[in-house]
């Protein structure tokens, strides 16, 4: 069946520098992914939709120069915090719109999440 | 602008009760519902899903419920056990199949044994 991986699951990084994190869609393609974050003890809130070939769509409030979405590929986009802050410190998940491949189509297919500690 | 409301937002009942967690949505024009858990420090797992066209959808002891004209859903576990401690989110699926979910705040749901 269709599945979506993120990378990393946990990642510690310095105040100020830059982090990477992953998601791949598995055994189809996806156009479109999107990305959420979850604060402690909230729910998850939509931040940006990541459009394969052309630039990203961000929700109101989301910052797009400090959360750089790439999706480069059908099967892979990429969240990039630049200058981290404690705040940042979050869990970021994506999901990806299963249009063409293995498992169910027109089904959203939610990655592990990464969780982000700023220190 | 689409908003979901869970209701309650915690939950406390001893093990073999049958509980109902409720989710509320402010605009009918939805693609699906969607109800999913989340464990502590962990991702999604996904439950439930109910197309716009559906009433109820059914999986062994959940049962989740879909009135879209009300902007309503809700989730029914039967005999409850420990192991179904854990917040249920309720997510919409925009109508216009754009693929975004709104999620409700989510109902923390502790079972006793």
């Amino acid at each position: 069946g269709a599945v979506v991986s993120q990378h990393p699951s946990w990642v510690i990084c310095k105040s100020g520098t830059s982090v990477k994190i992953e998601c791949r869609s598995l055994d189809f393609q996806a156009t479109t992914m999107f990305w959420y974050r979850q604060f402690p003890k909230q729910s998850l809130m939509l931040m940006a939709t990541s459009n394969e070939g052309s630039k990203a769509t961000y929700e109101q409030g989301v910052e797009k120069d400090k959360f750089l979405i790439n999706h480069a590929s059908l099967t892979l986009s990429t969240l990039t915090v630049t200058s981290a802050h404690p705040e940042d410190s979050s869990f970021y998940i994506c999901s990806a719109d299963n249009r063409l491949g293995q498992g169910a189509l027109n089904t959203i297919y939610f990655g592990e999440g990464s969780w982000l500690t700023v220190v | 602008k689409q908003e979901v409301t869970q209701i309650p937002a915690a939950l406390s009942v001893p093990e073999g009760e049958n509980l109902v967690l409720n989710c509320s949505f402010t605009d009918s024009a939805i693609y699906n519902l969607q109800w999913f858990r989340q464990d502590p420090g962990k991702g999604l797992t996904s439950l439930l899903l109910i197309q716009s066209s559906q009433r109820e959808q059914t999986s062994g002891r959940l049962n989740a419920s879909l009135d879209k004209s009300s902007g309503r859903s809700t989730l029914y576990i039967a005999a409850s056990q420990p192991g179904d401690s854990a917040t249920y989110l309720c997510a919409v699926r925009l109508s216009g199949n754009t693929g975004k979910l709104i999620f409700g705040q989510g109902t923390t749901l502790q079972v006793k044994p």
